[in-house]
């Protein structure tokens, strides 16, 4: 079956913009969370979607945010970017919680550099 | 909260040595144990797991054994290979005594290389 697919791979933004990126989960799956990916941060959870509603949320500021649609894709959007937003993305997608002990599976990921 | 505390990377070995990857973890209950891998360029993929105290999981030659007594799952393989060069990511999630999803959580990750 397919994978999760992260659309676009790589982008590049300048500071000030906002930017959508895309998470296609497996099919049936109904979880689909996020990550930030840094060098010197390591893996960072943004925020999970469970059936459409927002199930948990990390530590990150407001112009972080996210939505899931009714078909379990879902979007990430950073808005007002800045330099420090610029991170690999991973999307991850499981068939119920993703913190209740099923694996998870995870995209490629979107390189975003913020110039 | 949940935490898990991987050993410092960068590891480097040269091919066919052993590995270990220490992994310890803080968590109430019974949470479950995955070790993920990911590739240069890649997203993680699940390498193993263990959902109970004195499993071992194992995959590709690698193992792990889930010991409750030392909050431990300590990552292991006889003998590596170039190809197993990679970042190593420890893990935990399950379901709470109150019927509750924890929340995926990895540790800082170790970076593997492995020289010919």
């Amino acid at each position: 079956k397919a994978g999760v697919t992260q659309t676009p791979r790589y982008l590049i933004k300048t500071r000030g913009q906002q930017v959508t990126l895309s998470c296609s989960p497996i099919s049936g799956h109904r979880s689909v969370s996020w990550y930030q990916q840094t060098p010197g941060q390591g893996l960072q959870f943004l925020f999970e979607y469970f059936s459409e509603t927002q199930r948990n949320k990390g530590n990150f500021p407001g112009r972080f945010s996210g939505r899931q649609f009714s078909n379990s894709r879902s979007e990430m959007n950073v808005s007002t970017l800045e330099l420090g937003d610029s991170a690999l993305y991973l999307c991850a997608s499981s068939f119920f919680y993703q913190g209740a002990g099923t694996e998870a599976f995870f995209g490629q990921g979107t390189r975003l550099t913020v110039v | 909260g949940d935490s898990v505390t991987q050993m410092e990377g960068p590891v480097t070995l040269s091919e066919e040595a052993f590995l270990t990857i220490n992994c310890t973890y803080t968590a109430t209950g019974y949470p479950s144990l995955f070790w993920y891998v990911q590739y240069p360029g890649e997203g993680l993929q699940l390498l193993l797991k263990a959902t109970k105290a004195d499993d071992k999981g194992s995959n590709k030659g690698f193992e792990a054994t889930y010991r409750k007594e030392t909050t431990s799952f300590h990552l292991e393989k006889g003998s590596v290979q170039v190809s197993d060069s990679a970042v190593y990511f420890c893990a935990l999630s399950g379901v709470l005594s109150s019927g509750s999803a924890r929340q995926l959580t990895f540790g800082s990750g170790t970076q593997l290389t492995v020289l010919p």
